[in-house]
């Protein structure tokens, strides 16, 4: 089952936070989150794997809470860069195959 | 040093023909993907190739096919090409155990059939 992204897209001014959201109807042993910005490649954010821990670089960072299977990504003081698709993959096996969410569009304006 | 290298980047082709696309990773990782990116931006796995067990989508047609020369090569073949097989095809590679756990994706293939 494809997890569930929310929200479809969000529309922020410079310096501003976003939360976005990923959950799933089954139980999960990692989440990944990545950015695609136009016209390029899907890039790799970071992994979370059971056990809720959080994780985060520079200011962005996300959380995952095993018993909810549910992940929420975090992007703090918002940057002109960080705007893109952002889509979360959820692995339910531990066999590296992921299912991919549909993707959150982030517009970030000057 | 690209990691995981993609060619044709672009590719414009007649409906019925038939084209391939090739997909390389340096990185040393065991497995390897292709996705499709239609207009609507979702990514659907169309297979993976895991030290010589390749795992299919059902819902790809069979017109697909993936060749897996060796660990670092993973190539995409279609046949007939179709006006609905117009989208961005990535390639990617994996490893779980290695220092970068996620997906490196290629920079894609777009694809129009006409």
């Amino acid at each position: 089952q494809q997890p569930v992204q929310s929200p479809q897209a969000v529309i922020l001014r410079e310096g501003e936070d976003a939360v976005i959201n990923c959950s799933s109807s089954k139980a999960l042993y990692s989440v990944h989150w990545y950015r695609q910005k136009h016209g390029e490649a899907p890039v790799f954010l970071m992994i979370l794997l059971k056990g809720g821990e959080q994780k985060g670089h520079d200011k962005i960072s996300a959380s995952f809470n095993e018993k909810k299977q549910q992940s929420s990504l975090y992007l703090t003081a918002s940057q002109l860069s960080y705007s893109g698709t952002y889509f979360c993959g959820t692995e339910i096996d531990s066999n590296y195959q992921l299912i991919w969410g549909a993707g959150t569009k982030l517009i970030i304006k000057p | 040093d690209t990691a995981v290298s993609q060619t044709p980047k672009y590719l414009v082709t007649q409906m019925g023909n038939d084209k391939s696309i090739k997909c390389e990773q340096n990185l040393g990782h065991d497995t390897m993907y292709w996705y499709k990116q239609d207009s609507k931006k979702f990514l659907k796995i169309m297979f993976s190739y895991n030290n010589k067990e390749l795992i299919i989508n059902e819902t790809v047609p069979n017109r697909f096919s993936p060749k897996s020369p060796d660990k670092a090569h993973l190539n995409l073949h279609i046949n007939s090409l179709e006006l609905g097989d117009s989208a961005v095809y990535f390639c990617a590679s994996s490893h779980r155990s290695s220092g970068t756990p996620g997906y490196t994706f290629g920079s894609g293939t777009r694809l129009t059939v006409v």
